[in-house]
Parts: C-alpha cells; structure tokens; sequence
C-alpha cells in the first residue's frame, strides 16, 4: 500500500526559502502513470494547490505562487520535494503531498498526513 | 483558472436525513472527447488529511459508502449524502482538474 510522509522544518524565517521533502513507500515515483503534487492548507482555511511534477519531469504550477516554487523528483530516494522561496506569514500552513493516477481516477487519491510549517522571525 | 464556488458554506442536517452540496464552475468541466466531467470530492475531518469520495463527478472511489453520490454536468455538480450519519461530520471540497487545479472553499456539514 502507498504511502506518503512528509517532512521538513517546522518553524522558518520570514524571506528564507522552505523546503520540504516527500518520502513515497510501498510504490515507485518513477510509475509512468502517476504525477506528484504539492497542496497546502492555513489553518481554518481551504486548499491550495501550490503545483504537480509528473515523472517525466514536467511541471505545472498555481499562477500564484509559480515565481517562488520548485517541485522536483528524487528517484534515486524516491521522493519529490517542494521549495519554496521569499518566505512570507501568509506561507504558514499545512503542506501536504499527493498522489494522482492519471490512469484511473485523476484525482488526489493518495495523501500524506501533512507537515505544519510556520513562518515566523 | 477556472473558479469553484460551493454552496452553502455550512449546512446542519438531522441524523439520517439527506444534506446536498453544490459546485459550480467558472467554465465547463466536461471534456468532450471522452464525455468525462473533471471533477472530484473530498471529506475532510479535523486533523486528517482529505479524502477522496468521488471521481469524474460521480464515480465513487473503492471503499467510500454508497449514501455518497456525485452528480451534475458541465458547470454544476453536487455531492449528496443520502442519510447522514454521525462520522460525516467533515468539511467537504470540490476540486476540477480539468485545467490545472483548483478546489472550492469547501462546505462545513454538521449534525442539526
């Protein structure tokens, strides 16, 4: 069964660059029919998608927030990470990796618990 | 980007009685080619992750009960859950993948 951790810092400075990895078990980044991505949630708030990376290396991310955010795959490791730059308090969240099979549903069906990460001086 | 509103915010509904979610895209979410609709729901619980309940609209995903179901075409969808029960207390979220991504700002539902 698939399963996804996240992890990183919990606590970041204003304007530093966060970065966060993904440990995927019991099944492959490399799958050609998955892609990857990368949701966050503020506290009391709703969803965001911050961006998605499928296998072949392919990238797309929120308008919003493409200017400061990387997302890559470490297949060696199998995990996919997310950076994230120019830090502000609005980045504070819940940072969440996700799973898509574009093979079957094409929806989020795999999720990781999510890592909290505050911004703050 | 494609916008999803959902309707109502929150509801509160009677245990065992129906509760109807609303979503409502900015554009069409109906590809043609395949005559699938790009849209999913998500149950999510405090401090849980979400959870996938349907896919392509109305499709439920493998171990999801059937009191959920997804419907609607094109621009309006709705997710109904037939007879509520106490572990459905959650906050439910629409989500289109037709373009990118985008979810709803999601509908609280809670026992009346």
């Amino acid at each position: 069964q698939v399963q996804l951790q996240e992890s990183g810092p919990g606590l970041v400075k204003p304007s530093q660059t966060l970065s966060l990895t993904c440990t995927v078990s019991g099944g492959s980044v490399s799958n050609g029919t998955y892609y990857w991505g990368w949701i966050r949630q503020p506290a009391g708030k709703g969803l965001e998608w911050i961006g998605r990376i499928y296998t072949s290396g392919i990238n797309n991310y929120n308008p919003s927030l493409k200017s400061r955010v990387t997302i890559s795959l470490d297949t060696s490791k199998n995990q996919l990470s997310l950076k994230m730059s120019s830090l502000t308090a609005a980045d504070t969240a819940v940072y969440y990796c996700a799973r898509v099979d574009y093979s079957d549903t094409n929806a989020f069906d795999i999720w990781g618990q999510g890592t909290m990460v505050t911004i703050s001086s | 980007d494609i916008v999803m509103t959902q309707s109502p915010d929150s509801l509160a509904v009677s245990l065992g009685e129906r509760a109807t979610i609303n979503c409502k895209s900015s554009q069409s979410l109906l590809y043609d080619s395949n005559n699938k609709n790009y849209l999913a729901w998500y149950q999510q619980k405090p401090g849980q992750p979400p959870k996938l309940l349907i896919y392509w609209a109305s499709t439920r995903e493998s171990g999801v009960p059937d009191r959920f179901s997804g419907g609607g075409s094109a621009t309006d969808f709705t997710l109904t859950i037939s007879s509520l029960q106490a572990e459905d207390v959650a906050v439910y979220y629409c989500q289109q993948y037709y373009s990118s991504v985008t979810f709803g700002q999601g509908t609280t539902v809670e026992i009346k």
